[in-house]
């Protein structure tokens, strides 16, 4: 299994412009999530997803928006992007039974470095 | 989920055990701890969790505390390739989606 994989590894933006983070898992998990990490601090939650077609707000998701249109993908899409939006962006997916009780471990992938000038 | 104070930094001697205190004093009866670490620019890598009783694994030990106030992970034998941040997470068993991340502890192995 390759586990959690994100696409690209590094991107300059200009202001303004608009990408979409690529995140693919092979672990048929049900649960995915998007977290931003700043230099020198902990992750943040952006968006999480318990399942195909289902898609819910974290921590810091003004600016960003999600789609869950299979259980293997979970692209993160920035419109109009800001230096704000300058950050480490990881991909992690965990599976959960229905309810989401009880323990999971989730799954990072390497991470996509962006930089908004 | 309940807050955790972890120590900025610590070191490590190559070869000696490393213990890695974490402080979660308002932890509720169905709250879980977890412990992850991120070695240099990489994504977060589960290392061990637990609810009341100590755990083992693999890579490491989890004590926790008897009133569950606070934990220790303890790295046997600490090796250069542990060098990296050590996140204490607390998490309620039913908040599935949530693992908060603070700032956590950076442990340097030293040769």
């Amino acid at each position: 299994n390759a586990g959690v994989t994100q696409t690209p590894k590094f991107r300059i933006l200009k202001i303004g412009q608009s990408m979409t983070l690529q995140c693919t898992q092979d672990m048929n998990h049900n649960y995915m999530y998007w977290y931003r990490q700043d230099p020198g601090m902990g992750l943040k939650l952006i968006y999480y997803s318990v399942g195909a077609g289902i898609t819910d707000k974290g921590e810091v998701p003004n600016g960003y928006n999600v789609s869950r249109s299979t259980t293997e993908d979970f692209p993160l899409r920035l419109e109009l992007a800001a230096p704000s939006q300058t950050s480490v962006y990881f991909c992690a997916s965990s599976y959960s039974k229905a309810g989401g009780f009880g323990y999971n471990e989730q799954f990072f992938g390497p991470g996509t470095r962006l930089t908004v000038l | 989920d309940a807050k955790t104070t972890q120590p900025t930094s610590m070191d490590c001697a190559e070869g000696r055990a490393a213990n890695l205190p974490c402080n979660h004093s308002t932890i509720s009866g169905n709250e879980y701890v977890y412990w992850y670490r991120q070695i240099h620019s990489q994504g977060p890598q589960y290392i061990i969790h637990g609810l009341k009783n100590n755990e083992t694994n693999e890579m490491a030990s989890l004590i926790i505390t008897e009133d569950r106030k606070s934990s220790t992970l303890i790295l046997p034998h600490a090796t250069l390739r542990d060098t990296a941040v050590y996140y204490c997470i607390v998490r309620s068993g039913g908040s599935n989606y949530k693992l908060t991340f603070g700032k956590g502890t950076l442990l340097t192995v030293n040769p």
